[in-house]
């Protein structure tokens, strides 16, 4: 079955900097990639997605970019700001079949005033 | 309109015995997940149901653990025998229609506490 490893496990970052995430998925079946993110005591909610025929995907300071051969994903924040201190996910599932998502362990970003 | 909605919202019980989490999807999502999220951890997958297909039942941790949802409405979520490692919020998420591209809108989760 699918697995899906995140890294870094926590990052902190000064305001305006930017900030990446790295995700590795095993099932070269995935083909649908979002990322979610869950502020402290709040549900996680979808911030971004990728389908495997794009390699990269831009919505203001967030982008998203795909290396489907060596099965990884990032995602990078430009411009921090404190109000993108969350938790983020990433997740790996199909695009058009019924099927379950697996989602990466998470990443704690920090951003420093 | 009402978003995924989930009872009890805390629940603390004793080990040993049972408890039942229940979710509310968004009328008319025909996929629904559930999930287990431990303190300062990922999201664990449990369960998924899609519609009338058999529910896929892969991420479930032990035969204490089980799941129903009725047609396209409400899911329960059993847990037997509560044990201390049961401590976690679970999660329940819905998606309007079949497929991953879906995004999940989730629920605001059942604080489960085993002592």
């Amino acid at each position: 079955g699918e697995n899906v490893e995140q890294h870094p496990s926590t990052l902190s970052v000064q305001e305006g900097d930017s900030a990446v995430i790295k995700c590795t998925y095993s099932d070269s079946a995935s083909n649908y990639f979002p990322w979610y993110k869950q502020e402290l005591g709040k549900r996680p909610q979808l911030i971004i997605d990728i389908r495997s025929n794009v390699g990269e995907k831009k919505d203001q300071r967030i982008a998203v970019t795909l290396n489907k051969t060596a099965k990884h994903f990032s995602l990078h924040i430009t411009e921090t700001q404190p109000e993108d201190s969350a938790v983020y996910f990433c997740a790996a599932s199909l695009y058009s079949s019924a099927s379950k998502i697996i989602f990466g362990s998470g990443t704690r970003l920090s951003i420093r005033p | 309109g009402a978003g995924v909605s989930q009872s009890p919202s805390n629940k603390v019980t004793e080990k040993g015995k049972d408890v039942e989490l229940r979710c509310d999807p968004i009328s008319g999502h025909t996929a629904l997940y559930w999930y287990r999220q431990r303190l300062g951890q990922g999201l664990e997958f449990l369960i998924y149901f899609q519609g009338n297909s058999a529910p896929d039942k892969s991420g479930l941790p032990s035969d204490r653990f089980s799941a129903e949802r009725t047609g396209e409405s409400v899911s329960t979520l059993t847990i037997q025998r509560t044990q201390q490692e049961d401590s976690a919020v679970y999660l329940c998420a819905s998606t309007r229609l079949a497929g991953g591209r879906n995004p999940q809108y989730f629920g605001p989760g059942t604080r489960l506490t085993v002592l």
